[in-house]
């Protein structure tokens, strides 16, 4: 069965930090790039970061760039978002989720992991 | 403000249609592909189309897609209760990433 499993999230202060792990079974993880993306409380989805399946290329969107970084470990089938600086317009469930389909389109989705950032 | 500009609602009656617009420019749908997820209350985003109009093998054929120019079209026939969710478009920008539409929630009468 193909299966991403997101964990980390939790209650962190402002300006903390906080680091999400994604792990991948059923599928060669490998060979896929992969993606998170968030959803605020109450509010629709919004792309945070994708990798390639080596890890060579990756992209962000303007509102974490510089304080996210998004990795994989393609040994032990897992993705990975280090969250720094982190704001209250970050709170959201992040959800990771494979581009397994043409078109860049995501078949594949955790049930999402909820950061909260809040003094 | 979302890149993509959907309709916030849309209704239908039980067995009817409905179809849900998504609006963008030439640098995201103009020259991309577009996709479709539907979100159940509480649940992960689900993909219901791929490439402007392909459906992955589960999803029945009750759900479609178009595109045309810079914008695209979500079609569902056979309205049911169950299809009560907010549905999402989505596509690649040419400033390198991924964006989505603002989302539409339909209620089904």
């Amino acid at each position: 069965e193909v299966q991403l499993v997101e964990s980390g999230g939790g209650l962190v202060q402002p300006g903390g930090s906080l680091r999400l792990s994604c792990a991948a079974s059923g599928f060669t993880f490998s060979s896929y790039w992969m993606n998170w993306v968030r959803q605020a409380p109450g509010k629709g989805l919004e792309w945070v970061a994708n990798i390639k399946q080596d890890g060579s290329v990756k992209y962000y969107v303007d509102s974490v760039k510089g304080r996210f970084t998004i990795s994989r470990d393609n040994g032990g089938n897992s993705l990975y978002l280090q969250m720094n600086s982190l704001r209250a317009e970050d709170t959201a469930v992040y959800y990771c989720a494979t581009t397994d389909y043409g078109g860049n389109a995501a078949g594949c989705w955790g049930q999402g992991t909820l950061v909260t950032v809040s003094s | 403000q979302s890149v993509l500009t959907q309709p916030p609602s849309v209704s239908a009656a039980p067995g009817q249609k409905v179809t849900i617009s998504c609006s963008g420019s030439s640098s995201n749908i103009g020259s991309n592909y577009v996709s479709w997820y539907q979100q159940l209350p509480g649940t992960a985003p689900k993909l219901l189309i791929y490439e402007n109009n392909k459906r992955p093998s589960a999803i029945p054929d009750r759900f479609s897609g178009s595109k045309s120019g810079t914008s695209a079209t979500l079609g569902i026939t056979g309205l049911q209760s169950g299809d009560e969710a907010d549905y999402y478009c989505g596509t690649w920008d040419s400033s390198l990433i991924t964006v989505f539409g603002g989302g539409t929630k339909l209620t089904v009468l």
